[in-house]
C-alpha cells in the first residue's frame, strides 16, 4: 500500500535550533518525494522535492531533506529555525501522474 | 513560478444551497487539476482528478453527484458542492500541474490559497 507517515504532530523548538522533521513512506517503485509547508489559513508551498539522483536535496529558505532508501524515508532538516517557519509541514508522495499521497502533518512551533 | 488562484477564499452559505469554487491557473496552463479536502488538524484528502475536456476521475468514497468538478478550459476548474449540509464544511485545495500532459512524474504542482467553506 502507499502511505507517508509524519510520527510527530507536532514539534517545538527554540529559535536558532536545528530542526528535523521526520517522514517515512511506503512505496512499490521509485518514490519521488515533496515536501510542502502550509501557513494557517493558506495552500501549500513546495520547499523541495527528490526525484533522482543526489540523495540530499536543497530546497528554499534554507531547508534541506535526504532521501535514505534503505529506511524509507525522507527527513526534512534546518541548521537554524527562524520565527517566521512556525507553520504546518506536510511530507507527500506522488503515486503516478501528480496525484499526492500526503502525510498527516507536523506543526512546527517556534518558541523564543 | 507559477501562480494558482482560487475563489473565494472563504464563503458560508445555508444548508442546501450550492456553492461555486474557482480554482485558476494564472500563468500557465493545465491541463490536469487536483482537487483536495482538508478537515481541521487533518491531512489533505485527494477528492478527484480534473482534466481539461474530459469527465474528472473521483477518488474511492468521493460522491461525484455531490461534487461537481467542471474543467473548462486550460487554466480553469471548477468545484461545486451540490445541496450542501454541515458536514461538507470543509477546506478546500485545489492544485494544477505545470508540466507535459500525461507526465507522471517531473513536473510540479502549484496549490491555490484554499478556500474554507462553512454551512450553516
Amino acid at each position: 500500500a502507499q502511505s507517508v507517515t509524519q510520527p510527530d504532530i507536532h514539534i517545538t523548538v527554540s529559535e536558532g535550533a536545528s530542526l528535523e522533521l521526520r517522514c517515512n513512506y511506503s512505496y512499490g517503485a521509485t518514490p519521488y518525494l515533496f515536501w510542502y509547508v502550509q501557513s494557517p489559513g493558506q495552500g501549500l508551498q513546495l520547499l523541495l522535492k527528490y526525484f533522482s539522483g543526489d540523495t540530499l536535496v536543497q530546497g528554499i529558505k534554507g531547508f534541506e531533506a535526504e532521501f535514505k532508501r534503505s529506511q524509507s524515508s525522507f527527513n526534512l532538516r534546518k541548521p537554524s529555525v527562524h520565527w517566521s517557519d512556525a507553520a504546518e509541514y506536510f511530507c507527500a508522495l506522488n503515486t503516478g501522474f501528480q496525484k499526492l499521497v500526503f502525510g498527516t502533518g507536523t506543526r512546527l512551533l517556534v518558541s523564543p | 513560478g507559477a501562480v494558482v488562484s482560487q475563489h473565494p477564499s472563504r464563503v458560508i452559505c445555508k444548508s442546501g444551497t450550492s456553492v461555486k469554487i474557482e480554482c485558476r491557473s494564472l500563468d500557465f496552463q493545465a491541463t490536469t487539476m487536483f482537487w483536495y479536502r482538508q478537515f481541521p488538524k487533518k491531512s489533505l484528502m485527494l477528492m478527484a482528478t480534473s482534466n481539461e475536456g474530459s469527465k474528472a476521475t473521483y477518488e474511492q468514497g468521493v460522491e461525484k453527484d455531490k461534487f461537481l468538478i467542471n474543467h473548462a478550459s486550460l487554466t480553469l476548474s471548477t468545484l461545486t458542492v451540490t445541496s450542501a449540509h454541515p458536514e461538507d464544511s470543509s477546506f478546500y485545495i485545489c492544485s494544477a500541474h505545470k508540466g507535459l500532459a500525461g507526465d507522471g512524474s517531473s513536473g510540479e504542482l502549484f496549490f491555490g490559497e484554499g478556500s474554507r467553506l462553512t454551512v450553516l
